[in-house]
This record gives C-alpha cells, sequence and structure tokens, in this order.
C-alpha cells in the first residue's frame, strides 16, 4: 500500500514559489518525512528532511502539519532547473528493516 | 570529491547473459541499497546491505544477486532468471543512524537485447 499521496503534476511560474503538497496520514511517530527530486535520466536527489519541525536548508523549505499527517515542500524561488519529479518518502520499520517507500511523486514543470 | 559512482552508464545485453552493475561509494556509508526504476515509475528496493557480507532483499528479488565483501562497494548482478530485466538501475548508500537519508550514483540503464 502506498504510504505517501501526491499530485501527479503541477506547474510554476519562474520566480515564483512552488509549494508541492503531500499526504502521509498513516505516519508513525518515529517516521521521518523525506523529499527526493529526479530530473529526468538521472539519480534521485535528496532535497530535505523533518520529522516534527519545519525545516529549512539551502534548496528547500518543508513544513510539516501538527499531526504530521501532511507535509508541504516549498521551493522559495524556482528556475528552470527545478523541473524534475518530486518524491515525498516516509521509512518503515519491520523488524530490523528499514527501506524507503517511493511513490510516482509530482511532475513540477517550472515555466519561463 | 566523495560521492557514488556507477558503471557503466548505458548497457546492453543479449537474453539470457547474466551482466553485473557497479556501485562504488567513498562515502564511507555503512549501508548500500539498489533500486530499478521502470518508465513513468518510483523506485522499486532490489536488495540492500547495512553492513559487510551482509545483505537483505527488498520487494523484487527474485532474478538479482549480490554481494558486500567490502564496505566501498556493491555489485548488482542481474541473472537470465529476471523475466524482464530491462529498467534503470539505482545504487544508494547511506549512514546507518537515523535519519540515514540516501545518497544516489547517476543510475545504469541496461537493455536486454
Amino acid at each position: 500500500d502506498a504510504k505517501t499521496t501526491q499530485p501527479p503534476s503541477m506547474d510554476c511560474a519562474e520566480g515564483r514559489a512552488a509549494n508541492l503538497p503531500c499526504n502521509h496520514s498513516t505516519i508513525s511517530g518515529n517516521e521521518y518525512v523525506y523529499w527526493y527530486r529526479q530530473i529526468h535520466s538521472q539519480g534521485p536527489q535528496y532535497i530535505i528532511h523533518g520529522l516534527k519541525n519545519n525545516e529549512t536548508n539551502e534548496m528547500a523549505s518543508l513544513i510539516i502539519t501538527e499531526d504530521r499527517k501532511s507535509s508541504t515542500l516549498i521551493l522559495p524561488h524556482a528556475t528552470l532547473r527545478d523541473t524534475a519529479v518530486y518524491y515525498c518518502i516516509v521509512r518503515i520499520y519491520a523488524g530490523n528493516n528499514r527501506k524507503l517507500i517511493w511513490g510516482l511523486g509530482t511532475s513540477l514543470a517550472v515555466n519561463p | 570529491d566523495g560521492g557514488i559512482t556507477q558503471s557503466p552508464k548505458y548497457l546492453f545485453r543479449k537474453e539470457g547473459q547474466n551482466v553485473t552493475l557497479s556501485c562504488e561509494q567513498n562515502l564511507n556509508h555503512d549501508a548500500m541499497y539498489w533500486y530499478r526504476q521502470d518508465p513513468g515509475q518510483g523506485l522499486r528496493l532490489i536488495y540492500y546491505s547495512q553492513i559487510v557480507n551482509d545483505f537483505q532483499k527488498g520487494d523484487i528479488a527474485e532474478g538479482y544477486s549480490v554481494s558486500r565483501e567490502k564496505k566501498e562497494s556493491f555489485p548488482l548482478t542481474v541473472t537470465s532468471a529476471q523475466k524482464n530485466p530491462t529498467a534503470f538501475y539505482l545504487c544508494a548508500s547511506s549512514i546507518e543512524q537515523p535519519p540515514n537519508e540516501q545518497f544516489f550514483g547517476p543510475g545504469t540503464r541496461l537493455t536486454v537485447l
């Protein structure tokens, strides 16, 4: 079963903020939320992660709701190079098994 | 520079041949992973290894084999038993402690003719 739900595609104008939503209603208390992006035919690139608090780094900001059932990745000033598929991921635990569950992601198109 | 390398970037093989994909990292990460990606799909975990000489099956391990003889290396063999081997293969590594975000290599695109 999918652990996260994201819109399949979004558009954003260059220079504007891109807000990418993600639902993770079954997340457990000790599970992190990760965001990655993948530019066509390249390996995914780590963006940011969070547990409970909002996080910011040089690439993006991550806003996590108080109930942790959803989050939003914010690219404050999108550029054409931000066009990519963005994946919101949570990690599951199964005994000693830790793995990331990847969904289909959101294809973000940044338009000039 | 630290990072993960995968070679080759493109690989062509005839049906029925085994092929080994290379993955090397110099990040001093304990854990390494292999994923498969098909067009328009997310990543699916094939195998992962948390420590040298130990590895675990992921969700789609059938038809694949791995070894972890060195911390830096985690080669993946696609055997003739894999029914549909044509795909984009991605290797990743991470530290073992949370939040253990994964860092990816550039990928190998395997085409079986």
